[in-house]
């Protein structure tokens, strides 16, 4: 079993519909978690970084932590056609090496005018 | 421009040559990465350096060899490479305490022929 499970999509949706993004982990000992937006041919930046169960808003971007469930999710909200990339989970376990990052596999969107 | 470059952009290589792959960061951070990312599957780390010295070695095979003259300058050596290999490489940096969060280039695509 992959310790981050991620649907790779795609994920196909119009403008300004609300986007609901997630992944799955199995090891309890992962406590910071990430979102890393990739558009094509470029590097992942970092979106949304949070280390607590509960929600974290910044924009139109908000990252849910459910901790006792082992679930991530990123929510966008009136998604743009900008908002069209791979957007990739990270996970660092506590104690955790520098760089010792698991991601997952990426979800693919498409946002379509 | 992102605060870390990497040269080349692309790169084709048959299984005999060596190249090399470099990555400079303009951050002042301390500690650099080199990940790679193969299609429809995760990140894979495989070197960490923190103030020059190799920290960690993802059990990479040989004919990755990395090399850190300095904390602003990586470089990934490559040699009898398998057509397995090719795949986005990715450097990144990050100010070295546990928790900060990673800064990606845009990569090197590299094809072994």
């Amino acid at each position: 079993q992959k310790e981050v499970e991620q649907d790779p999509g795609p994920l196909s949706v119009p403008e300004g519909a609300i986007v609901s993004l997630n992944c799955t982990y199995s090891n309890s000992a992962f406590q910071y978690f990430m979102w890393y937006r990739q558009y094509s041919r470029k590097g992942p930046e970092l979106l949304m970084y949070t280390y607590s169960s509960g929600n974290k808003e910044d924009g139109r971007f908000t990252a849910q932590v459910d901790k006792s469930s082992k679930y991530i999710s990123l929510f966008i909200r009136d998604s743009q056609p900008s908002d069209s990339a791979t957007y990739l989970c990270a996970m660092r376990k506590r104690g955790s090496t520098l760089g010792r990052l698991y991601f997952g596999r990426g979800t693919q969107l498409t946002v379509w005018p | 421009e992102t605060g870390v470059t990497q040269t080349p952009r692309h790169l084709v290589m048959g299984m005999t040559n060596k190249k090399s792959l470099k990555c400079e960061q303009h951050l002042g951070h301390n500690a650099m990465y080199w990940y790679k990312q193969s299609a429809k599957k995760p990140l894979e780390l495989m070197f960490v350096y923190n103030f020059k010295e190799q920290t960690e070695n993802n059990s990479v095979p040989s004919r990755f060899s990395p090399e850190c003259p300095n904390s602003s300058h990586l470089f990934l050596h490559l040699h009898t490479l398998q057509p397995e290999d090719s795949a986005l490489y990715l450097c990144a940096s990050s100010q070295g305490q546990g928790n900060s969060p990673l800064h990606f280039g845009n990569g090197t695509r590299l094809t072994v022929t």
